[in-house]
Protein backbone atom coordinates (compact mmCIF):
# COMPACT_ATOMS: atom_id res chain seq x y z
CA UNK A 1 0.00 0.00 0.00
CA UNK A 2 1.51 3.45 -0.79
CA UNK A 3 2.32 5.68 2.36
CA UNK A 4 4.80 6.27 4.32
CA UNK A 5 7.44 3.90 5.67
CA UNK A 6 9.36 4.04 8.84
CA UNK A 7 12.03 2.29 10.58
CA UNK A 8 12.54 0.66 12.83
CA UNK A 9 9.33 0.94 15.27
CA UNK A 10 11.21 0.60 18.37
CA UNK A 11 14.65 1.30 19.68
CA UNK A 12 16.70 1.73 22.73
CA UNK A 13 20.05 3.47 22.74
CA UNK A 14 22.50 3.99 25.32
CA UNK A 15 23.48 7.97 26.16
CA UNK A 16 26.02 9.30 23.49
CA UNK A 17 25.21 6.59 20.63
CA UNK A 18 24.50 7.53 17.53
CA UNK A 19 21.38 6.19 14.85
CA UNK A 20 19.61 7.10 11.99
CA UNK A 21 15.69 6.52 11.71
CA UNK A 22 14.46 5.67 8.14
CA UNK A 23 11.50 7.07 6.07
CA UNK A 24 10.28 6.10 3.00
CA UNK A 25 7.13 7.52 0.91
CA UNK A 26 6.13 6.50 -2.49
CA UNK A 27 3.30 8.90 -3.09
CA UNK A 28 5.86 11.12 -5.10
CA UNK A 29 5.16 13.84 -2.13
CA UNK A 30 7.86 17.03 -2.23
CA UNK A 31 6.91 18.02 1.15
CA UNK A 32 8.50 15.65 4.20
CA UNK A 33 8.96 16.38 7.70
CA UNK A 34 10.03 14.86 10.86
CA UNK A 35 8.11 15.35 14.32
CA UNK A 36 8.79 14.38 17.78
CA UNK A 37 5.03 13.30 19.95
CA UNK A 38 5.56 13.75 23.73
CA UNK A 39 3.24 13.30 26.66
CA UNK A 40 1.23 16.43 27.03
CA UNK A 41 2.65 18.07 24.35
CA UNK A 42 1.31 18.69 20.97
CA UNK A 43 3.28 17.33 17.79
CA UNK A 44 6.65 19.23 17.44
CA UNK A 45 8.41 19.83 14.33
CA UNK A 46 11.94 18.87 13.83
CA UNK A 47 13.34 19.39 10.17
CA UNK A 48 11.66 19.56 7.24
CA UNK A 49 11.94 19.33 3.07
CA UNK A 50 10.39 21.12 0.72
CA UNK A 51 12.13 19.01 -1.84
CA UNK A 52 15.03 17.11 -2.95
CA UNK A 53 18.45 18.45 -1.67
CA UNK A 54 16.17 20.71 0.02
CA UNK A 55 16.42 20.83 3.83
CA UNK A 56 15.55 23.40 6.64
CA UNK A 57 15.23 23.48 10.51
CA UNK A 58 12.65 23.01 13.22
CA UNK A 59 11.43 24.29 16.19
CA UNK A 60 13.32 21.76 18.21
CA UNK A 61 16.15 20.65 15.58
CA UNK A 62 19.06 20.56 18.21
CA UNK A 63 20.75 17.03 18.24
CA UNK A 64 19.49 15.96 14.95
CA UNK A 65 20.38 16.06 11.29
CA UNK A 66 18.79 15.43 7.93
CA UNK A 67 19.25 14.78 4.17
CA UNK A 68 17.08 14.80 1.37
CA UNK A 69 18.79 12.76 -1.66
CA UNK A 70 15.93 11.46 -3.04
CA UNK A 71 12.10 12.33 -3.46
CA UNK A 72 11.36 9.39 -1.30
CA UNK A 73 13.75 9.32 1.47
CA UNK A 74 14.45 11.40 4.47
CA UNK A 75 16.25 9.81 7.11
CA UNK A 76 16.60 11.49 10.68
CA UNK A 77 20.16 11.13 12.27
CA UNK A 78 20.50 11.30 15.93
CA UNK A 79 24.33 12.40 16.58
CA UNK A 80 24.42 11.66 20.47
CA UNK A 81 21.61 10.50 21.71
CA UNK A 82 20.11 12.00 25.14
CA UNK A 83 17.65 11.01 27.21
CA UNK A 84 15.80 14.25 26.87
CA UNK A 85 15.43 12.72 23.14
CA UNK A 86 13.17 10.03 24.31
CA UNK A 87 10.30 10.47 22.28
CA UNK A 88 8.43 8.81 19.62
CA UNK A 89 8.89 10.35 15.83
CA UNK A 90 6.70 10.85 13.16
CA UNK A 91 7.59 11.22 9.79
CA UNK A 92 5.46 13.15 7.27
CA UNK A 93 4.76 14.23 3.86
CA UNK A 94 2.28 15.88 1.92
CA UNK A 95 1.64 16.51 -1.80
CA UNK A 96 0.47 20.42 -0.94
CA UNK A 97 2.30 23.43 0.50
CA UNK A 98 -0.59 24.49 1.82
CA UNK A 99 -1.45 20.80 3.46
CA UNK A 100 -5.50 21.11 1.67
CA UNK A 101 -4.91 17.22 1.59
CA UNK A 102 -3.63 16.79 4.97
CA UNK A 103 -0.01 14.92 5.90
CA UNK A 104 0.30 11.22 5.91
CA UNK A 105 1.90 9.99 8.77
CA UNK A 106 4.27 7.05 9.39
CA UNK A 107 3.17 4.88 12.07
CA UNK A 108 5.98 6.42 14.14
CA UNK A 109 9.86 4.84 16.05
CA UNK A 110 9.56 4.95 19.56
CA UNK A 111 13.04 5.55 20.83
CA UNK A 112 13.75 5.02 24.60
CA UNK A 113 17.73 6.26 25.45
CA UNK A 114 18.92 5.09 28.59
CA UNK B 1 2.57 32.55 18.67
CA UNK B 2 -0.24 30.61 17.04
CA UNK B 3 -1.96 28.70 19.30
CA UNK B 4 -3.78 25.34 19.84
CA UNK B 5 -5.65 24.03 22.96
CA UNK B 6 -8.17 21.38 22.61
CA UNK B 7 -10.67 20.30 25.01
CA UNK B 8 -11.60 17.79 26.91
CA UNK B 9 -8.30 16.06 27.51
CA UNK B 10 -10.23 12.82 27.68
CA UNK B 11 -13.80 11.96 26.94
CA UNK B 12 -15.90 8.77 27.73
CA UNK B 13 -19.08 7.76 26.10
CA UNK B 14 -21.18 5.38 25.79
CA UNK B 15 -22.12 3.75 22.23
CA UNK B 16 -24.74 6.16 20.48
CA UNK B 17 -24.29 9.01 23.05
CA UNK B 18 -23.78 12.27 21.30
CA UNK B 19 -21.03 15.03 21.54
CA UNK B 20 -18.82 17.58 20.29
CA UNK B 21 -15.13 17.92 20.58
CA UNK B 22 -13.41 21.77 20.84
CA UNK B 23 -10.28 22.88 19.17
CA UNK B 24 -9.91 26.70 19.97
CA UNK B 25 -6.92 28.40 18.02
CA UNK B 26 -5.53 32.39 18.16
CA UNK B 27 -3.60 32.42 14.23
CA UNK B 28 -2.46 35.73 12.32
CA UNK B 29 -4.50 34.83 9.54
CA UNK B 30 -6.30 31.19 8.91
CA UNK B 31 -4.87 29.35 5.69
CA UNK B 32 -6.38 26.03 6.98
CA UNK B 33 -7.41 23.96 10.42
CA UNK B 34 -7.13 20.22 10.15
CA UNK B 35 -8.73 17.55 11.92
CA UNK B 36 -6.67 14.04 12.44
CA UNK B 37 -7.24 10.98 14.23
CA UNK B 38 -4.60 9.01 15.76
CA UNK B 39 -5.07 4.96 17.13
CA UNK B 40 -2.86 3.97 19.81
CA UNK B 41 0.45 2.82 18.29
CA UNK B 42 -0.24 4.44 15.03
CA UNK B 43 0.59 8.20 13.22
CA UNK B 44 -2.39 11.09 13.02
CA UNK B 45 -4.55 9.81 9.78
CA UNK B 46 -5.90 12.98 8.03
CA UNK B 47 -9.81 13.60 8.38
CA UNK B 48 -10.88 16.84 7.13
CA UNK B 49 -9.37 20.74 6.28
CA UNK B 50 -11.47 23.34 7.23
CA UNK B 51 -10.46 27.10 5.61
CA UNK B 52 -13.21 29.86 6.25
CA UNK B 53 -15.89 30.44 8.96
CA UNK B 54 -19.01 28.36 9.11
CA UNK B 55 -17.96 25.78 6.59
CA UNK B 56 -18.65 22.50 7.79
CA UNK B 57 -17.46 18.97 6.34
CA UNK B 58 -18.65 15.38 7.10
CA UNK B 59 -17.38 11.73 7.03
CA UNK B 60 -19.92 9.04 8.41
CA UNK B 61 -19.94 9.90 11.83
CA UNK B 62 -18.29 12.94 11.97
CA UNK B 63 -19.06 16.52 11.07
CA UNK B 64 -16.59 19.59 11.73
CA UNK B 65 -17.25 23.03 11.35
CA UNK B 66 -14.96 26.12 12.26
CA UNK B 67 -15.64 30.01 13.44
CA UNK B 68 -13.42 32.57 13.73
CA UNK B 69 -11.92 31.14 17.12
CA UNK B 70 -12.87 27.69 17.41
CA UNK B 71 -13.64 24.42 15.59
CA UNK B 72 -15.65 21.38 16.85
CA UNK B 73 -15.95 17.87 15.55
CA UNK B 74 -18.97 16.66 16.39
CA UNK B 75 -19.83 12.92 16.84
CA UNK B 76 -23.12 11.45 16.15
CA UNK B 77 -23.94 7.76 17.96
CA UNK B 78 -20.73 7.07 18.12
CA UNK B 79 -19.43 3.70 17.99
CA UNK B 80 -16.97 1.70 20.22
CA UNK B 81 -14.46 1.67 16.88
CA UNK B 82 -14.58 5.71 17.54
CA UNK B 83 -11.68 5.14 20.13
CA UNK B 84 -9.02 7.47 19.66
CA UNK B 85 -7.59 10.43 20.17
CA UNK B 86 -8.58 13.33 18.06
CA UNK B 87 -5.93 16.45 16.77
CA UNK B 88 -6.67 19.66 15.82
CA UNK B 89 -3.63 21.54 14.07
CA UNK B 90 -4.04 25.18 12.37
CA UNK B 91 -1.75 26.36 9.67
CA UNK B 92 -1.65 30.70 9.10
CA UNK B 93 -1.79 32.45 6.20
CA UNK B 94 1.98 33.90 6.66
CA UNK B 95 3.44 30.51 6.67
CA UNK B 96 5.00 27.82 4.14
CA UNK B 97 4.10 24.37 4.22
CA UNK B 98 5.85 24.07 7.78
CA UNK B 99 4.47 26.28 9.75
CA UNK B 100 1.25 24.02 11.24
CA UNK B 101 1.09 24.11 15.12
CA UNK B 102 -0.49 20.65 16.77
CA UNK B 103 -3.19 20.90 19.86
CA UNK B 104 -1.96 18.18 22.42
CA UNK B 105 -5.23 16.02 21.31
CA UNK B 106 -8.60 14.79 23.04
CA UNK B 107 -8.39 11.02 23.90
CA UNK B 108 -12.17 9.57 23.51
CA UNK B 109 -13.37 6.02 25.10
CA UNK B 110 -16.54 5.03 23.41
CA UNK B 111 -17.78 2.19 25.81
CA UNK B 112 -19.89 -0.81 24.33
Amino acid sequence: NAGVTQTPKFQVLKTGQSMTLQCAQDMNHEYMSWYRQDPGMGLRLIHYSVGAGITDQGEVPNGYNVSRSTTEDFPLRLLSAAPSQTSVYFCASSYSRTGNYGYTFGSGTRLTVV
Amino acid sequence: EDQVTQSPEALRLQEGESSSLNCSYTVSGLRGLFWYRQDPGKGPEFLFTLYSAGEEKEKERLKATLTKKESFLHITAPKPEDSATYLCAVQPNDGGYQKVTFGTGTKLQVIP
